[in-house]
């Protein structure tokens, strides 16, 4: 079946990246997504990646793909305290018809 | 992209009274689906909300406790029925985009508090 896995926590200081992790093992999958949701509001879709591109950067954000692995990363440079928050990986697979399959969340906590 | 709203934001009702929210998005999506997240959990989806037909539901989740209408493109409803303390939740509702990019976006969520 398919399954997301992240780590739940990482906290880092001001100004460093920040790097989150993400797996997840249906190899046919076709977008990967990274959301992020602070406190009390929904999720805000920060960036995507298409399963044929191993790259992507997006000003600050940067989203490494390994298919090989199945392994997606997101690199938030130069990170910030409104950069705190919980960040999701999620996948949508072929052949669903568009809904998402979502990690449990990584906390983000950056201190000045 | 898509800007999609909820009504209520939240509420809190009462053991086996039933709530219907609402989902408005401002243009028109291929999807609509609606997610529930737990306490300190990931979403998990509930439905896809079809246009004109009944709702397509996943495994643990049926029609008669979860009610879903999709009446128009934009406009979707789900309704928690005879709610039990179990069912506090976040409930999301999200649209999907088509085309040579899928992007899917979500409301910002009803907060539900069942006593």
């Amino acid at each position: 079946g398919e399954d997301v896995e992240q780590s739940l926590f990482l906290s880092v200081r001001e100004g460093d990246s920040s790097v989150i992790n993400c797996t997840y093992t249906d190899s046919s999958s076709t977008y990967l997504y990274w959301y992020k949701q602070e406190p009390g509001a929904g999720l805000q879709l920060l960036t995507y990646i298409f399963s044929n591109m191993d790259m992507k950067q997006d000003q600050r954000l940067t989203v490494l793909l390994n298919k090989k692995d199945k392994h997606l990363s997101l690199r938030i440079a130069d990170t910030q305290t409104g950069d705190s928050a919980i960040y999701f990986c999620a996948e949508r697979f072929r052949g669903s018809q568009g809904n998402l399959i979502f990690g449990k969340g990584t906390k983000l906590s950056v201190k000045p | 992209s898509a800007v999609i709203s909820q009504k209520p934001s939240r509420d809190i009702c009462q053991r086996g009274t039933s709530l219907t929210i609402q989902c408005q998005v401002d243009s028109q999506v291929t999807m609509m689906f609606w997610y529930r997240q737990q306490p300190g959990q990931s979403l998990t989806l509930i439905a896809t909300a079809n246009q004109g037909s009944e709702a397509t539901y996943e495994s643990g989740f049926v029609i008669d406790k979860f009610p879903i209408s999709r009446p128009n493109l934009t406009f979707s409803t789900l309704t928690v029925s005879n709610m039990s303390p179990e069912d506090s939740s976040i409930y999301l509702c999200s649209g999907g985009t088509s085309g040579a990019s899928y992007e899917q976006f979500f409301g910002p969520g009803t907060r539900l508090t069942v006593l």
